[in-house]
């Protein structure tokens, strides 16, 4: 399997402009996960989906985000309009539950999101 | 509430040494356990898991760790550090207790491997 996959791997844009950021999970995960890192606070959970239904988006920081999946191969993260502070490496990682709740979660590459 | 505690942020080991890296949680039903490796521009790749069972498990690249329940933790070692193993690593933890699928992240420690 080629694993999770996201695109851009890096995206340089100026405050104001939409981002979309891009994530293919590895075929048959039933959970997909969006994080964000940054220096100052380490690794947070924006959202997670199961079977492609958004099922806590709490860690979401505003209005500007927001995640879809519309099927259960593909998920995008925008941002509307960017800002300075959303800079950080965005991580989308997938994973398979079993009947024990013992997935491990498996990380794509990040994307790497400049807001100038 | 759920949470996860890793006390060093950075810890220095000379190549060759055993390594230790700590990690504590705090759940409310039984924990299932992870430790993650970061390297320089990368994903989080997964080491190891505790689910049940043995509490010495072995993962990934040598590295192994101990489930202690009455201390609450779940400390990462590896018996004979590599140079290569300098990265960040992170503690995560699900609570079994948690209907949803919830991961709980550590800030991470930066291991650094000393020639």
């Amino acid at each position: 399997d080629a694993g999770v996959i996201q695109s851009p791997r890096h995206e340089v844009t100026e405050m104001g402009q939409e981002v979309t950021l891009r994530c293919k999970p590895i075929s048959g995960h039933d959970y997909l996960f969006w994080y964000r890192q940054t220096m100052m606070r380490g690794l947070e959970l924006l959202i997670y989906f199961n079977n492609n239904v958004p099922i806590d988006d709490s860690g979401m920081p505003e209005d500007r985000f927001s995640a879809k999946m519309p099927n259960a191969s593909f998920s995008t993260l925008k941002i509307q309009p960017s800002e300075p502070r959303d800079s950080a490496v965005y991580f989308c990682a997938s994973s398979h539950r079993t009947g024990k709740n013992t997935g491990e979660l498996f990380f794509g590459e990040g994307s790497r999101l400049t807001v100038l | 509430a759920q949470s996860v505690a890793q006390p060093e942020d950075q810890v220095n080991v000379a190549e060759g040494n055993p390594l230790t890296v700590k990690c504590t949680y705090s759940v409310s039903g039984n924990p299932y356990l992870f430790w993650y490796v970061q390297y320089p521009n990368r994903g989080l790749q997964f080491l190891l898991k505790y689910i049940t069972g043995d509490n010495l498990v072995k993962g990934s690249y040598g590295f192994e760790a101990e489930f202690n329940k009455s201390q609450t933790s779940f400390h990462l070692k590896k018996p004979s550090a590599l140079v290569s193993d300098s990265a960040l690593y992170f503690c995560a933890v699900r609570d079994s207790a948690n209907t949803g699928n919830q991961f709980y992240f550590g800030t991470g420690t930066s291991l650094t491997v000393i020639p």
